[in-house]
C-alpha cells in the first residue's frame, strides 16, 4: 500500500546540521523527492533521488536512501534560519501510474 | 512569466457564491493538477489532466468541478461551497503524467 510517514517536528540551531526523516511502505517507488514550503506559499522541489541510488547531494542537502528499511533522510548542513519551512517527502509509484503520494510534512524550526 | 501561477491567491466567498480558481504554465508540461492542503491533513490530490484529459478525480464532491481548455491552463469552478472546504488549493504541472511537479504558489480559499 501506499503510505508515507514523517515525523512532525524539528527543532535545530542556526549553524548546525538537520536531518529530516521520512519512511514510505510500497518497495515499487522509482522516485522519491523532498519539497519545501514556506509560509503562504506553495510547494518548491527541492530534490529528488533514484530509487536505484543510495546518497545524492546538492550543495547544502545531502539525501540518503536505504531501500531495504524503507528509510529516506533529507540532511541540510549549516542550516540557516531561511531553511525554517515545512518539508515533505514524496513517492512516486510506477504501478500507481507515477502518481506522487506525500507525506504529512515535517515542521522545521531554525532557531538563531 | 515562468513557472506555475495562480489566481486569485486569496479568495473569501460565501456559501451561495460561484467562482473560479485559475492555474496557468507555460512550461510546455503536459500534466496539470489540483491539491487540496488543509491544516492538519495530508496534502490530497483532487484532480490530474494529463494531455488535457481527466485522467483522475479522487472522489472529489461535485460543489467543485475542474477544467482544462488547453495544456497551459486549469480552472477549478466552486459553487456552493462548505465552511469545511477552506483550505489552500494548489495547482501543480509535470513533464508527463507522473514526473517531478512543480507546484503554484496556491489560493488561500476561505468560505464564509
Amino acid at each position: 500500500g501506499e503510505d508515507v510517514e514523517q515525523s512532525l517536528f524539528l527543532s535545530v540551531r542556526e549553524g548546525d546540521s538537520s536531518v529530516i526523516n521520512c519512511t514510505y511502505t510500497d518497495s515499487s517507488s522509482t522516485y522519491l523527492y523532498w519539497y519545501k514550503q514556506e509560509p503562504g506559499a506553495g510547494l518548491q522541489l527541492l530534490t529528488y533521488i533514484f530509487s536505484n541510488m543510495d546518497m545524492k547531494q546538492d550543495q547544502r542537502l545531502t539525501v540518503l536512501l536505504n531501500k531495504k528499511d524503507k528509510h529516506l533522510s533529507l540532511r541540510i548542513a549549516d542550516t540557516q534560519t531561511g531553511d525554517s519551512a515545512i518539508y515533505f517527502c514524496a513517492e512516486s509509484i510506477e504501478a500507481a501510474g507515477n502518481k506522487l503520494t506525500f507525506g504529512g510534512g515535517t515542521r522545521v524550526l531554525v532557531k538563531p | 512569466e515562468t513557472g506555475v501561477t495562480q489566481t486569485p491567491r486569496h479568495l473569501v466567498m460565501g456559501m451561495t457564491n460561484k467562482k473560479s480558481l485559475k492555474c496557468e504554465q507555460h512550461l510546455g508540461h503536459n500534466a496539470m493538477y489540483w491539491y487540496k492542503q488543509s491544516a492538519k491533513k495530508p496534502l490530497e490530490l483532487m484532480f490530474v489532466y494529463s494531455l488535457e484529459e481527466r485522467v483522475e478525480n479522487n472522489s472529489v464532491p461535485s460543489r467543485f468541478s475542474p477544467e482544462c481548455p488547453n495544456s497551459s491552463h486549469l480552472f477549478l469552478h466552486l459553487h456552493t461551497l462548505q465552511p469545511e472546504d477552506s483550505a489552500l488549493y494548489l495547482c501543480a504541472s509535470s513533464q508527463d503524467r507522473g514526473g517531478a511537479l512543480l507546484f503554484g504558489p496556491g489560493t488561500r480559499l476561505t468560505v464564509t
